[in-house]
């Protein structure tokens, strides 16, 4: 089956910082979503981005399919933004996802 | 409003019971999803279902039951014979090759 690497696992940051969380797959995909999930377990849905480039606020995604492999942006992190970022891939006939380990964020103020 | 509600948010199960939790979805999405999470890893599929009355394992199926009668749900039962319960369970949905929707999730937990 398809792999997803994320990386880096850790990453902690000041507030008003950017960063770049990046997410490797093994395979060709049609579905590609980047999530954040919160202190309580909620997984939003940041982007659904199998190609190209995305931008919503002061978060923006790049997939390069050909290449296999996504970017999470995050420009001027403030402290609402720590939590857990999961990058998660589909391929074949269905829509199930396959899920990276995940990178843990902590923004300091 | 659109979405995917779970319910109980916390459950708590006694050795050797079953326990069914709940994902019921108004979106009008064919396909439906369930995964398991444990603390510091990423989500595993463990049922899913495209279609009504249809269901196939994902990778971690053992010890666990779903059922898809109704096109907004798609209960989950955790029987007796999983050894290690405890986790986050999360329910999605997804219309075709779009992206999934997840409802908040339950905690459940052995006493």
């Amino acid at each position: 089956g398809i792999q997803v690497e994320q990386s880096p696992p850790d990453l902690i940051l000041q507030e008003g910082a950017n960063s770049t969380l990046r997410c490797n797959f093994s395979d060709s995909v049609n579905n590609l979503q980047w999530f954040h999930q919160n202190p309580w377990g909620q997984l939003i849905n940041l982007f659904y981005i199998p190609s190209g480039t995305k931008q919503n606020g002061r978060l923006s995604a790049t997939t390069v399919a050909t290449e296999r492999y996504s970017l999470l942006y995050i420009s001027s992190s403030q402290t609402t933004d720590s939590g857990v970022y999961f990058c998660a891939v589909g391929g074949g006939a269905t829509n199930k996802l396959i899920f990276g380990t995940g990178t843990l964020l902590a923004v300091q103020p | 409003d659109g979405g995917i509600t779970q319910s109980p948010k916390y459950l708590f199960r006694k050795e050797g019971q079953n326990v069914t939790l709940s994902c019921e979805q108004n979106l009008n999405h064919d396909a439906m999803y369930w995964y398991r999470q444990d603390p510091g890893q990423g989500l595993r599929l463990i049922y899913y279902s495209q279609i009504v009355n249809d269901f196939q394992k994902g990778d971690i199926a053992e010890g666990y039951s779903v059922s898809r009668e109704k096109k907004e749900s798609f209960p989950l039962t955790v029987t007796s014979a999983q050894k290690n319960p405890t986790a986050f369970y999360l329910c999605a949905s997804s219309m075709g090759r779009l992206e999934n929707t997840f409802g908040s999730g339950t905690r459940l937990t052995v006493v």
